[in-house]
């Protein structure tokens, strides 16, 4: 087992340019989650996937974040227009479908977006 | 969901355990608590989880009150590596566990040599 990854690492994009984050999941880890997080703060959920649906978006996801998964395998995360407010960590995690309880997600190292 | 209660921040001598503890007053029968560190510059690392029974694994104890209003985190001997954000999440099951975590800002737990 591999673990989450995540690429890139790091991007620094400027303001109103269009991004794009990939991530790995452990294989057949069946749900995939994005989150992000911002300096002082614990992450925040963004969307959630079981194979390729994507079956719960956060109201912090705006119209500018897209999330695919389309292969129930690797999972993309689009930022369009992107605004400072935007630089954060973005965090992916996976878990595998478990009994009630067993389901612990595993993170990935993050990607760091820096808009400036 | 239920809300949690951490204190900001707490240290630890190297070699003692380390006690973290949890306020989860508004727990549901069907929520579990689980705990997650975030080492510097890492991802969020699930460390254990319980229902009402204590739990150990090979990294922690978790101790949830009878009433299941509180828990406490147990690191029976700390070390340097142990410096990181704890996390306490009361987490529902939906019959079908989906529900992304909700973090709150946790405990910046310092072990000191």
């Amino acid at each position: 087992d591999t673990g989450v990854s995540q690429n890139p690492r790091h991007k620094i994009t400027k303001r109103g340019q269009n991004v794009t984050f990939r991530c790995d999941p452990i294989s057949e880890h069946n749900r995939l989650y994005w989150y992000r997080q911002t300096l002082g703060q614990g992450p925040e959920f963004l969307t959630y996937f079981q194979n390729e649906a994507q079956l719960e978006k956060s109201r912090l996801l705006s119209d500018r974040f897209s999330a695919e998964r389309p292969k129930g395998s690797f999972s993309t995360l689009e930022i369009q227009r992107t605004e400072q407010g935007d630089s954060a960590m973005y965090l992916c995690a996976s878990s595998p479908r478990g009994l009630a309880g067993q389901d612990e997600q595993y993170f990935g190292p993050g990607t760091r977006l820096t808009v400036t | 969901d239920a809300k949690t209660t951490q204190p900001p921040s707490m240290d630890c001598a190297e070699g003692r355990a380390a006690n973290l503890p949890c306020n989860h007053s508004t727990i549901s029968g069907n929520e579990y608590v689980y705990w997650y560190r975030q080492i510097h510059s890492q991802g969020p690392q699930y460390i254990i989880h319980g229902l009402k029974n204590n739990e150990t694994n090979e990294m922690a104890s978790l101790i949830i009150t009878e009433d299941r209003k509180s828990s406490t985190l147990i690191l029976p001997h700390a070390t340097l590596r142990d410096t990181a954000v704890y996390y306490c999440i009361v987490r529902p099951y939906s019959g079908g566990g989906a529900d992304g975590l909700t973090f709150g800002k946790g405990t910046h737990l310092i072990i000191q040599p």
